[in-house]
């Protein structure tokens, strides 16, 4: 399937450092997504990054996509404890997959 | 808040009984899915809805049977679950069918069956 390895499973980081969330993935992609999930709480979009593109920003987040490795990765700056949640990589496919399907997720703790 | 409304929050039912779970949003989009997430899991698709029409059905069992009345609603009908079936479910939609699409969620229905 072309679902996604994240690492590291779970990553816990004082307030104000930075956190990076690694994304692996098995075959070709048009597009990878990154989304975020609080305890007891839906989904909520991120950043969409295309597979012509190399780096993408919004705010704090940084998000990188190397397609030769099939591997992205998730910065996030200035981490706050609001930024405590479950974060997951999503891959379409490279053929008109019609479908997203995410990756094993990192849960992130910030420590305040 | 989210733009994706679901409900109840929570549902408890035994394995005999036949209950809904609905799903909701007012922004105009042509695709809604139906997700399923286990605790620590990622979410795993059901079903895709594009223009009120099933158009993934991701080899679920027959005793969820989903329904689109219309573009702003989303049904998800269980009749008869088994406890392995206890979940989150999560609804979703975007502005039109395709993974190059950003998907909203609602908060999802916890259901426990007993």
């Amino acid at each position: 399937s072309q679902q996604g390895e994240e690492d590291p499973q779970a990553l816990s980081i004082q307030e104000g450092e930075n956190a990076t969330m690694n994304c692996s993935y098995k075959t070709s992609i048009n597009n990878l997504q990154w989304y975020r999930q609080n305890s007891g709480r839906g989904l909520v979009h991120l950043i969409l990054i295309r597979s012509n593109e190399r780096e993408k920003h919004s705010g704090r987040l940084r998000v990188t996509l190397d397609t030769s490795k099939k591997s992205s990765s998730l910065l996030i700056t200035a981490s706050r404890a609001a930024d405590t949640a479950s974060y997951f990589c999503a891959t379409d496919g490279r053929f008109g997959n019609e479908k997203l399907t995410f990756g094993t997720g990192t849960r992130l703790t910030i420590i305040p | 808040d989210t733009e994706v409304t679901q409900t109840p929050k929570h549902l408890v039912m035994g394995m005999t009984n036949k209950k809904s779970l609905k799903c909701e949003q007012h922004m105009g989009h042509r695709a809604m899915y139906w997700y399923k997430q286990k605790a620590k899991k990622p979410p795993e698709l059901m079903f895709v809805y594009s223009y009120e029409k099933l158009s993934i059905n991701e080899s679920v069992p027959s005793r969820f049977s989903p329904e689109c009345p219309n573009s702003s609603l989303l049904n998800l009908h269980l009749h008869a679950l088994q406890p392995e079936d206890s979940a989150l479910y999560l609804c979703a939609s975007s502005q039109g069918q395709g993974p190059n699409q950003p998907q909203h969620f609602g908060d999802g229905t916890r259901l426990s069956i007993l």
